[in-house]
């Protein structure tokens, strides 16, 4: 059973549109959230991440929202290009966990369309 | 040096073939990970070394045997597989085991098994 539910599962998005992807979570233990960038050939790579205290972090054009009360986070890709085409994925953590351990959702593959 | 490397790059493989996959990072870091990944799926976690000792292993078939020589290393051993583990081997490093560390992902091996 998937910890974190991601949407959408694809998505099309013109160049200088805006892509936005959502997760969702059940387990309020979760008080680490990053998402990570995958190119085809490549391992994920660690794009952005943020903690529960605060509601918004931004790097760049990308940018994560977070909802506390509704257990809800999204990513923003602002004016999207080309090289952003890839698949995202959510995850998320605990330090409760005495492991760490990523629980992934199910990953969003974006087009950006020249 | 951030870099996680992974070798080979690509292996093919006979259900009765005994073969390595190998990790190295030089990044200092004390956990490493082994993650499979299928084609449009996120990464499961399979093995965590924590200080060169298995900490985690989450009900792997006995066919993959991970062995860590030393801090820097990891190895995959693979032997009487099944076409269902044809998959992309990922290999991560983090600080330590605990929450909030980056997780600094391989390339991967892509594994095909006949």
């Amino acid at each position: 059973q998937q910890q974190v539910k991601q949407s959408p599962q694809s998505l099309i998005v013109q160049k200088g549109g805006i892509s936005i992807i959502n997760c969702a979570y059940e387990n309020t233990a979760f008080d680490y959230f990053p998402w990570y960038q995958q190119f085809p050939g490549k391992g994920p790579a660690l794009l952005i991440a943020i903690r529960p205290d605060v509601s918004e972090k931004k790097e760049g054009r990308f940018t994560i929202s977070f909802n506390k009360s509704a257990k809800q986070f999204s990513l923003h890709i602002m004016d999207s290009q080309p090289g952003d085409s890839a698949t995202y994925f959510c995850a998320a953590t605990s330090k409760t966990d005495s492991w760490g351990k990523l629980q992934f959702g199910a990953g969003t593959q974006v087009v950006v369309t020249p | 040096d951030t870099e996680v490397t992974q070798t080979p790059k690509h292996l093919v493989m006979g259900m009765t073939n005994k073969k390595s996959l190998k990790c190295e990072q030089h990044m200092g870091h004390r956990a490493m990970y082994w993650y499979k990944q299928k084609a449009k799926k996120p990464p499961e976690l399979m093995f965590v070394y924590s200080y060169e000792k298995l900490s985690i292993n989450e009900s792997v078939p006995s066919r993959f045997s991970p062995e860590c020589p030393n801090s820097s290393l990891l190895n995959l051993h693979l032997h009487a597989l099944q076409p269902e583990d044809s998959a992309l081997y990922l290999c991560a490093s983090s600080q330590d085991q605990t929450a909030y560390n980056e997780q600094f992902f391989g390339p991967g091996t892509r594994l095909t098994v006949l």
